[in-house]
């Protein structure tokens, strides 16, 4: 069936390290990515999309590519600061259902 | 813009006991889904309606939970009897409503539920 799955947490760094958080997805047909982040007591925001294979989407410094050979849309950021803490979603939309799947979700601490 | 506004942000109730949870989406957004979210894990659709009608709760335990959006504006969730196992965070969406996977889902903040 459909499903994403990205790595488990949480993801400890400092202030201004590379952050790499792995999303790979299964689905029939052609799906579009996204990345959700969700702060404490908040709920999700929609960080990043992408709709076809080899789009990049990019906000707030972040980056992820549509890779279709590899199923993948993993989230990087060159520099993270503290305020970059949260939890991070992975998820996939099928055209045409309105239907959305996530990732269980990766916790990431920033430390100063 | 308002965002997606939901009451109670918090409910602790007995088990057993009835809860009813109030999402009001974005103005102009035709689909609404309700999700729950258990600790460390990512959303599970609930349900999702399209207007007034109910297009997709094949995840709705149906013999306790049911919901409904009368006027295809605001929605109610509830539960009857709570069980302690529905402890959870209940997380409401609306988005644009057209038939594309680009639609984007705004999220409330949600409610979180702790049955004793």
């Amino acid at each position: 069936g459909d499903s994403v799955t990205q790595m488990e947490g949480p993801v400890t760094l400092s202030e201004e390290a590379f952050l790499t958080i792995n999303c790979t997805y299964t689905a029939t047909g052609y799906p579009s990515l996204f990345w959700y982040v969700q702060y404490p007591g908040e709920g999700l925001q929609l960080l990043l999309k992408a709709t076809k294979a080899d789009d990049k989407g990019s906000n707030k410094g972040f980056e992820a590519t549509y890779r279709k050979e590899t199923t993948s849309f993993h989230l990087e950021k060159g520099s993270v600061q503290v305020s970059d803490s949260a939890v991070y979603f992975c998820a996939l939309s099928l055209y045409n259902f309105n239907k959305f799947y996530f990732g269980s979700g990766t916790k990431l601490n920033v430390k100063p | 813009e308002a965002g997606v506004v939901q009451s109670p942000r918090y409910k602790i109730i007995e088990k057993k006991q009835p809860v009813a949870f109030w999402c009001n989406p974005i103005s102009g957004h035709n689909t609404l889904y309700w999700y729950l979210q258990n600790l460390g894990q990512g959303p599970e659709l609930l349900i999702r309606y399209e207007n007034e009608e109910a297009v997709d709760d094949s995840q709705l335990p149906k013999d306790r939970f049911s919901a409904e959006r009368l006027k295809g504006v605001d929605s109610t969730l509830k539960i009857q009897p709570a069980e302690l196992g529905d402890s959870a965070v209940y997380l409401c969406a609306s988005s644009l409503g057209t038939y594309s996977s680009y639609n984007e889902q705004f999220f409330g903040p949600g409610t979180r539920l702790t049955v004793l």
